[in-house]
């Protein structure tokens, strides 16, 4: 069954907000990836986490990897419409070999 | 060049068809995944390969079988689609160490089962 929560599961703003979103879980996690889906596309690694408390930033995103190994934040600053898509977290369990997936937050951008 | 294609991108079929699905891949890599995507539920994994000789369930692989004909390919069929079956289905690879384990996905295909 699902073991990440992610929320929210849509996000309506305007162009130049900020934007956040966050998974979490019950389980511990040794890594935490975060991924966009455009249209018709596949999902594209944005960030890539493995250590807890680890803050990354890429271009205008930046995500941590929560201290407690359960829990990982995505945030975009200053949204331009490009931003619009699917953003998913994904995150390995402890001794597991395979990914497990939120449910997505979708992004729509109201210019 | 794609890393990573899919054949085909759509594909509409009917009730109790064989339908095969195809992933192929240029990034060397030994792992393969095929997910399925629905509205609200995010990605969920039907098989995955580790490598050429290893092939495993994952959590909904009830109505589907792959087959890895290769490093480079591993394909996913449906013996008798049924309408419940209509998703979107992504295929990934994963790389070892050097790539921190993180997976790569292929654009797609849009299946319809009417």
């Amino acid at each position: 069954g699902q073991q990440l929560n992610q929320s929210p599961q849509s996000m309506f703003i305007q162009e130049g907000e900020d934007v956040s979103m966050n998974c979490t879980s019950s389980s511990i996690f040794n890594t935490w990836l975060w991924y966009k889906q455009d249209p018709g596309e596949g999902p594209v690694l944005l960030i890539a986490l493995y250590k807890a408390g680890e803050l990354t930033s890429n271009g205008r995103l930046t995500a941590q990897f929560g201290i407690t190994r359960k829990d990982s934040f995505l945030n975009i600053s200053a949204s331009i419409p490009s931003d619009v898509g699917i953003y998913f977290c994904a995150g390995r369990i402890q001794g597991a070999q395979k990914l497990v997936f939120g449910q997505g937050t979708r992004l729509t951008i109201n210019p | 060049d794609a890393d990573v294609t899919q054949t085909p991108r759509n594909r509409i079929t009917k009730t109790g068809k064989r339908i095969m699905l195809e992933c192929s891949q240029t990034k060397g890599h030994d792992r393969m995944y095929w997910y399925r995507q629905d509205p609200g539920l995010g990605l969920r994994l039907i098989y995955y390969s580790f490598d050429v000789k290893d092939i495993n369930k994952g959590e909904i692989s009830d109505g589907y079988s792959v087959s890895r004909q290769a490093q480079a390919k591993f394909s996913l069929s449906l013996e008798s689609a049924i309408p419940n079956q209509t998703a979107l289905y992504f295929c990934a690879t994963q790389g070892g160490v050097q790539t921190n384990n993180e997976q790569f996905f292929g654009p797609g295909t849009r299946l319809t089962v009417l």
